[in-house]
């Protein structure tokens, strides 16, 4: 079965900072893996992808995630963190198990960003 | 282009009573699922299907019956409505391969 382990249900910066969310997957066949943020009382939004390809996705709002399969990981980076980036962020896995493409998510990791 | 649909935005239930949630998606996408947010729990997934007539059961199920009788739709349904059902619901839809697109979301409060 498939699974997602987000370190840190919380994770404080400040605005200028490097951002650093990480996620950690477990699944049997090769994996399709998605970060998504949801800012407060709204629906979840699609800040990358990887699914086949080169291993560094880069996404919206300047975020860019690497799989790396020997580490199972799939950790989310930011260069410099902007007051806008506080949110929930989500990791995601799916995969073809039993012919279902049904993602996954791991418990999200709030993001607080200190001016 | 619409995407996923979920109504209602907010409702309330006195605790035993049944409702449905809608869903509906224009992407033609086989792929559709529930899933309950809670705090410090993330997304938990209730009930998928990956075609008209077929469905399974997710981590969360009890309390849920789901049915998919054409590609579009995908209606959730609280059979006795309990307070440990009070959370916000998310209908979503993806193709093969693709990522998962999200309805707005329906918070649900069971008194």
């Amino acid at each position: 079965a498939q699974s997602v382990t987000q370190l840190g249900s919380h994770v404080s910066v400040s605005e200028g900072a490097l951002v650093l969310l990480r996620c950690n997957y477990s699944s049997s066949v090769p994996p399709y893996l998605f970060w998504y943020v949801q800012y407060p009382n709204q629906g979840l939004q699609l800040l990358l992808k990887y699914t086949t390809g080169a291993t560094l996705v880069k996404g919206i709002n300047g975020f860019e995630a690497e799989f790396k399969k020997s580490e199972t990981s799939f950790h989310l980076t930011k260069p410099s963190a902007h007051m806008s980036d506080a949110a929930e962020y989500f990791c995601a896995v799916s995969d073809q198990r039993g012919g279902s493409y049904i993602p996954t998510f791991g418990r999200g990791t709030s993001l607080i960003v200190h001016p | 282009n619409a995407g996923v649909t979920q109504t209602p935005k907010f409702q309330v239930l006195k605790t035993g009573q049944s409702m449905t949630l809608q869903c509906a998606q224009d992407m033609n996408h086989e792929y559709m699922s529930w899933y309950r947010q809670d705090p410090g729990m993330g997304l938990r997934l209730i009930h998928y299907s990956v075609g008209a007539g077929i469905t399974d059961q997710g981590e969360v199920p009890n309390g849920y019956n789901v049915s998919r009788s054409t590609t579009e739709d995908f209606p959730l349904r609280l059979l006795s409505a309990a307070p440990s059902q009070t959370s916000v619901y998310f209908c979503a839809s993806a193709g093969v391969g693709t990522e998962a697109f999200f309805g707005q979301g329906t918070r649900l409060t069971v008194v």
